[in-house]
């Protein structure tokens, strides 16, 4: 059993559609990832929120919007996708805000389709 | 820059034989170093973790890694692999700048024969 939640497991959109991905903790993390994740490849990082505030930003189109509403969610707001956006999207948390030592914990992710 | 190199991309093993899988990184400090599992249509599990002290880090699952500073090394093993092992296992390295990023290696998918 994961502690990190990702509600829903599976989403298919068209691309003119506005959907979001959710994500919560309740382990107390102050730090919040969004990953992309092709098939047979790594996670790739999209977003960090390191108390409630985004950090990092890897240069992700603006289709892809992020929000934090306090520290134990995380949303993924999505509009007007291509069918190349079609991957599993994982969501992690991390204790504390700062520095690369602490283990991030994933959610089970969402598997996104884009048609 | 900072790297992982999974050597491997497939290791096939029978079912109660020993595991190693291979990693290896490039950075000149002690790096932070995780090696995470992932099943198929889930999201990836946490096997171990090294920071600092004993080189012979034990996990869950019956796993343990070894870091070897000389060989900028971080290799899983297990002694007796069973079937419910099958995965893909990700090596990782936390960044040393002020972010917060993992750099994944690619990857190496086990297959494990009955």
């Amino acid at each position: 059993d994961t502690e990190v939640t990702q509600t829903p497991k599976h989403l298919v959109m068209g691309m003119t559609n506005k959907k979001s991905l959710k994500c919560e903790q309740h382990m107390g993390h102050r730090a919040m990832y969004w990953y992309k994740q092709k098939a047979k490849k790594p996670p790739e990082l999209m977003f960090v929120y390191s108390y409630e505030k985004l950090s990092i930003n890897e240069s992700v189109p603006s289709r892809f919007s992020p929000e934090c509403p306090n520290s134990s969610l995380l949303n993924l707001h999505l509009h007007a996708l291509q069918p190349e956006d079609s991957a599993l999207y994982l969501c992690a948390s991390s204790q504390t805000g700062t520095g690369s030592h602490q283990p991030q914990h994933f959610g089970d992710g969402t598997r996104l389709s884009i048609l | 820059a900072q790297s992982v190199t999974q050597p491997d991309i497939h290791i096939t093993v029978s079912e109660g034989a020993s595991l190693e899988l291979r990693c290896n990184y490039s950075y000149g400090a002690t790096p932070y170093l995780f090696w995470y599992v992932q099943s198929p249509g889930q999201g990836l599990q946490l096997l171990l973790k090294y920071f600092s002290g004993d080189t012979l880090v034990q996990g869950i699952k019956g796993f343990e890694a070894e870091f070897k500073r000389s060989q900028s090394s971080f290799n899983l093993r297990k002694p007796s692999v069973h079937w419910s092992d099958a995965a893909e296992y990700f090596c990782a390295v936390g960044a040393v700048d002020s972010s917060y990023k993992l750099i994944f290696g690619s990857g190496t998918r086990l297959l494990v024969r009955p």
